[in-house]
């Protein structure tokens, strides 16, 4: 399996744009990338994926770097709402298996 | 349209014992994976469903057993528990069969051993 690499934790500020970037040298050219999150006494949460161009829906966009060895998720106002830890994910085709990696815990300050 | 649930919400059992947690998927969904979440080893995967066959295990030993029904529905099982085992169980449901897809998460279960 693929593994990704995150910075523990990050902060914002509300209604500041945050930049959450995920590490995956190792990505094969099948793997998608996921974004998950799980807020606090829930359990996770879809936030978005992607293959290989940059994706925007309405949580969220992923910018995925050319040679798809990296990736940012990009929430575009934070709110405290999106106090969550992030987990940036690569599966593979014909599998909804994920591996939770430690994640990104990102801290907003009104 | 309902949610994943997963029954029972919160469960005592004592060292020895088995277990059995059930998961009912979005209406539609053929896809149903669990997982494992403590504080120790954050969220780990322990199988995956669809049309009731198994397609990926998780690193956990046989102890950790599960099956699908023909209408989705799926059951684990933990038999001979170990005080270790107690944790969250997550059960996660999408429509799958070919590219990774959108998995929408139950609530979970909350085992505790004893």
């Amino acid at each position: 399996d693929a593994k990704t690499t995150q910075p523990n934790s990050m902060e914002s500020n509300e209604e500041e744009p945050v930049h959450l970037p995920c590490n995956h040298s190792t990505i094969s050219g099948t793997d998608y990338i996921h974004w998950y999150r799980q807020l606090p006494s829930q359990g996770p949460e879809y936030v978005i994926h992607g293959l290989t161009s940059n994706v925007n829906n309405r949580m969220a966009s992923l910018a995925i770097a050319e040679d798809r060895k990296s990736s940012t998720l990009i929430l575009h106002r934070a709110t405290l709402r999106d106090a969550a830890v992030y987990y940036c994910i690569l599966t593979a085709y014909n599998t909804d298996k994920l591996i939770f990696g430690t994640g990104t815990r990102l801290q907003v300050f009104p | 349209k309902a949610g994943v649930t997963q029954t029972p919400r919160y469960l005592i059992k004592t060292r020895g014992q088995q277990v059995t947690l059930s998961c009912s998927p979005i209406s539609g969904h053929r896809s149903v994976s669990w997982y494992q979440q403590t504080p120790g080893q954050g969220l780990q995967f322990l199988f995956e469903y669809f049309s009731e066959t198994q397609r990926n295990k998780g690193n956990f030993p046989g102890r950790f057993s599960g099956r699908q029904f023909s209408n989705s529905r799926s059951e684990m099982n933990v038999s001979t528990l170990e005080l270790g085992d107690s944790a969250l169980y997550l059960c996660a449901s999408s429509l799958a069969g070919g590219p990774p897809d959108t998995q929408y998460f139950g609530p979970g279960t909350r085992l505790t051993v004893l």
